[in-house]
């Protein structure tokens, strides 16, 4: 158990509906990723957060948002959902601000399926 | 733009067969390079991390080692266990934290 929560961990939604999804990081990690990995294009880096700010962007959507809250969890915001939103997407949390040792700690992510 | 190239895409071995994983990568002032492994259904684990060329590390039947442009994952006599997916990742950089990763050896242990 990494202790990185993801919930829900199977969603089903249809196109065009907004969905959130929930990552609880783990005990004292700051920095919270989030990541969609699609059987073609791998893992993808969406967004990071560190301590309640956004830190770094990566290939996320106009139509996707994050955000992170006080208690440290984060909530990724997918809306506008289309057949090619449909991946598992990961949570993962680090206790370090890209420093030169940082592991990332993944949660066991949410299949989203857009029908 | 840093890159990760992965290969081969997917290996089949026998219990007992030793192989090795290849990860390429271009990136200008290496920062690590990190192995995960990914089970089917979770999220990836976090295996090792070398920093320099001729580093190396294990862990069990599991050997990483780093050159200047490519990093090997050696596998042991592998046990059917050991069926998963690898994965190698580098720093994201470029003022962004976080990993950008290779798309993966999906390797199946037969017993």
């Amino acid at each position: 158990d990494s202790g990185v929560t993801q919930t829900p961990k199977h969603l089903i939604t249809a196109t065009g509906q907004r969905v959130t999804l929930r990552c609880s990081p783990r005990s004292g990690d700051l920095s919270v990723y989030w990541y969609q990995q699609s059987l073609d294009q791998g893992l993808q880096f969406l967004i990071q957060y560190y301590n309640g700010e956004e830190r770094a962007k990566g290939n996320i959507l106009e139509r996707f948002s994050a955000q992170q809250f006080p208690d440290l969890h984060s909530e990724l915001n997918l809306s506008s959902l289309e057949l090619g939103d449909s991946a598992l997407y990961f949570c993962a949390s680090s206790d370090q601000k890209g420093g030169r040792d940082e592991k990332l700690f993944f949660g066991s992510g949410t299949q989203l399926s857009v029908l | 733009e840093d890159q990760v190239t992965q290969s081969p895409e997917a290996l089949r071995l026998q219990e007992g067969e030793s192989s090795s994983l290849n990860c390429s990568y271009t990136v200008s002032g290496l920062r690590g390079l990190f192995w995960y492994r990914q089970d089917p259904g979770k999220g990836p684990e976090f295996l090792f991390t070398l920093y320099s060329a001729g580093e190396e590390k294990e862990k069990e039947r599991l050997k990483a080692t780093l050159t200047k442009k490519e990093s090997f994952l050696h596998i042991t006599a592998p046990k059917p266990e050991d069926s998963a997916t690898y994965l190698c990742a580098v720093p994201t950089g470029g003022g962004a934290d976080g990993l950008t990763f290779g798309k993966g050896t999906h390797l199946i242990i037969q017993p």
